[in-house]
């Protein structure tokens, strides 16, 4: 069972609109990323976070922001939305860094939420 | 981080062992594999990871070459169930912040 939800699971919306796709989990991980994703193609990360008020982008540029004032939520937020920010939505999260460490099991084990399909029309 | 080559698709027999390779013929000593699946544009989902020895949890078992420049995950009985895209990634646990995943190997169960 899924302990990191995402919200809404798909959205279709026009052009200009503002939307923000939520993700929460209940693992009390420090550690919480976005990924986007086009059909059939490789994830990419777009923004990662390892902390409360602390928030990275990833090695994808991307039009949205993402915010972290409470640990168990991660929104990222599209100010105006394009036809080029449809994709799919995956917000992860983890016990440790990705960048644990020597020795440290749990590194690099990603805990993702079921995606958020956003087309914008 | 080293590359890894996976075959873009494989068919299994529902019921039989689904055997799905990985070459990374240019692991580094401290470099782990690990292995996740994504089902149906599901996020993906952490299946297992080992360094140089072989590994086995309730999902499936890993198999690492004595040179480690390949691997095999191992569902034992595939089911429908089990049809998903299979990624194989090798990383160290220092580094960037980032994990990498390519188009991985796309499982299809056959009943």
């Amino acid at each position: 069972e899924a302990d990191i939800y995402q919200t809404p699971r798909y959205l279709v919306i026009g052009t200009g609109k503002k939307i923000t796709l939520e993700c929460s989990q209940t693992m009390g991980h420090d550690k919480m990323y976005w990924y986007q994703q086009d059909p059939g193609m490789e994830l990419h990360l777009i923004h990662y976070s390892y902390g409360v008020n602390s928030t990275e982008k990833g090695d994808l540029s991307s039009e949205s922001t993402v915010s972290r004032i409470r640990t168990e939520h991660f929104p990222l937020t599209l100010e105006s939305a394009r036809p080029s920010h449809t994709s799919q939505y995956l917000c992860a999260s983890s016990e440790y860094p990705l960048a644990g460490g020597p020795g440290l099991r749990g590194a690099n084990v990603l805990t993702f939420g079921a995606g958020s399909r956003l087309t914008v029309l | 981080d080293a590359k890894t080559t996976q075959p873009p698709s494989m068919d299994c027999a529902e019921g039989r062992a689904a055997n799905l390779p990985c070459n990374h013929s240019t692991i580094s000593g401290n470099e782990y594999v690990y292995w996740y699946r994504q089902i149906h544009s599901q996020g993906p989902q952490y299946i297992i990871h080992g360094l140089k020895n072989n590994e086995t949890n309730e999902m499936a078992s890993l198999i690492i070459t004595e040179d480690r420049k390949s691997s095999t995950l191992i569902l034992p009985h595939a089911t429908l169930r089990d049809t998903a895209v299979y990624y194989c990634i090798v990383r160290g646990q220092t580094g960037a912040n980032n994990l990498f995943f390519g188009t991985g190997t796309r499982l299809t169960v056959i009943p």
